[in-house]
């Protein structure tokens, strides 16, 4: 089946710094999305990128679906990033079942 | 504009019990998925509902089972309770058509 790799597994930052989180995947899909979970479980999307770019404040998401990876941009980190980021893709012959990739654990420090 | 809801937000229950997770989806969307995550794990698929039936299943056993009623919510039943069902049951629903899933705030459910 397809392989979701997300990198790297842990980040820890400095308040204020810049980061980019790589999702690697192994195979064509239709849907790619960036979510943010909170400590108390929410899945926050971020954005639906199966190609392109797109921004959203201090956020931005790049998917060059034809060399199967996708980056998160963060900049200007703030203590409220901090959490588990997950890259989640869907197959074009398999519906909306979303694979998840095991996720980039992220800290901001004051 | 109403987004995912689940309940309950935990849940305790002892080995071989039974129990039922509730998910209504997003206003306008037709579609409910499920999904587990166990600690410090990636949420996996357990399976979709769409017009009332099962669409497509993950790899999780027939103690997993679900319903979709008329008004799209959508219920997950888990018989037989092993410890290894303690997790974080995620909803979340989309449109038929595919795009944009958004899920639920969860259900947490401790074995003993």
């Amino acid at each position: 089946g397809i392989q979701v790799e997300q990198s790297p597994p842990d980040l820890i930052l400095q308040e204020g710094a810049n980061s980019t989180l790589r999702c690697n995947f192994s195979d064509s899909v239709n849907n790619l999305q960036w979510f943010h979970q909170n400590p108390w479980g929410q899945l926050i999307n971020l954005f639906y990128i199966p190609s392109g770019t797109k921004q959203n404040g201090r956020l931005s998401a790049t998917t060059v679906a034809t060399e199967r990876y996708s980056l998160l941009y963060i900049s200007s980190s703030q203590t409220t990033d901090s959490g588990v980021y997950f890259c989640a893709v869907a197959l074009y012959n398999q519906g909306g079942k979303l694979i998840f990739g095991q996720g980039t654990e992220l800290s901001v420090k004051p | 504009d109403a987004g995912v809801t689940q309940s309950p937000t935990h849940l305790i229950k002892t080995r071989g019990q039974q129990v039922t997770l509730r998910c209504s989806p997003k206003s306008g969307h037709d579609t409910v998925s499920w999904y587990q995550q166990a600690l410090g794990q990636g949420p996996q698929f357990i399976f979709q509902y769409y017009e009332e039936e099962e669409r497509q299943r993950g790899n999780f056993p027939d103690r997993f089972s679900g319903h979709q009623f008329p008004n799209y919510s959508s219920e997950l039943n888990v018989n037989a309770l092993l410890l290894g069902d303690s997790a974080l049951y995620l909803c979340a629903s989309s449109f038929s058509t595919g795009g944009e899933q958004y899920f639920g705030p969860g259900t947490r459910l401790t074995v003993t």
